[in-house]
């Protein structure tokens, strides 16, 4: 399967701790973003990547979140001192440089984060 | 912030009805995509339509924009239990990067 693929699948975390969250995107694509997603709403841009350089945040993210793309393939998502308020599913997509503006996107299946 | 509005939030139907989605946007775009979401599973592109299309086909999905009113729709004909899950419309925008804004969805389910 050369789909994109997030790990862990789940995580359940005591507030407080950090969390990583990893993606593999698909192998020629070259954009890589993050979203968040919460019950019973779509999708909530977090960071998108070109190569390996973040080009765009979220006005949402806080200081807590960081996201790398060491050398554009793969790419990590760091949550610190994690809150209740950030459960959630955290997915990540990816896609080809096909045309100037948006490309179709093609998402992991997510990382679904519980904080107790 | 989410930019598309769909409508009706949720829509229960019977196998081979058809089902009719809305979506509303609020600034100019450059394109519409429609996404279809299993429950607990990732998202999975259905149909992209540019600013500049009014129709477009694929297979038993039928998805409209009209950009005078900000909005689009999506049509699935001869619905499948199989159709049941959520679908968003996300909008492109005119400028910046290419990062997508999704709407909340409508949550489909198909009865056999």
């Amino acid at each position: 399967d050369t789909g994109v693929s997030q790990d862990p699948r789940h995580k359940i975390t005591k507030r407080g701790q950090n969390v990583t969250f990893r993606c593999d995107p698909i192998s020629e694509h070259n954009r890589l973003y993050w979203y968040r997603q919460t019950l019973g709403q779509g999708p909530e841009f977090l960071t998108y990547f070109q190569n390996e350089a973040q080009l765009e945040k979220s006005r949402l993210l806080s200081d807590r979140f960081s996201a790398e793309r060491p050398k554009g393939s793969f790419s990590t998502l760091e949550i610190q001192r994690t809150e209740q308020g950030d459960s959630a599913m955290y997915l990540c997509a990816s896609s080809g440089l096909v045309s100037s503006y948006n490309s179709p996107l093609h998402f992991g299946n997510g990382t679904r984060l519980t904080v107790t | 912030s989410q930019q598309g509005e769909e409508d009706p939030q949720a829509l229960s139907i019977q196998e081979g009805e058809n089902a009719t989605m809305n979506c509303s946007y609020k600034t100019s775009i450059n394109n519409l995509q429609w996404y279809r979401q299993n429950s607990g599973r990732g998202l999975v592109h259905l149909i992209l339509i540019r600013s500049n299309e009014r129709e477009k086909h694929s297979g038993r999905l039928r998805v409209t924009l009209d950009t005078s009113k900000k909005s689009s729709s999506l049509l699935i004909t001869a619905s499948r239990a199989a159709d049941t899950a959520s679908y968003f419309c996300a909008t492109g925008m005119n400028s910046g990067y290419s990062t997508l804004t999704f709407g909340k969805g409508t949550m489909l389910l198909v009865s056999p």
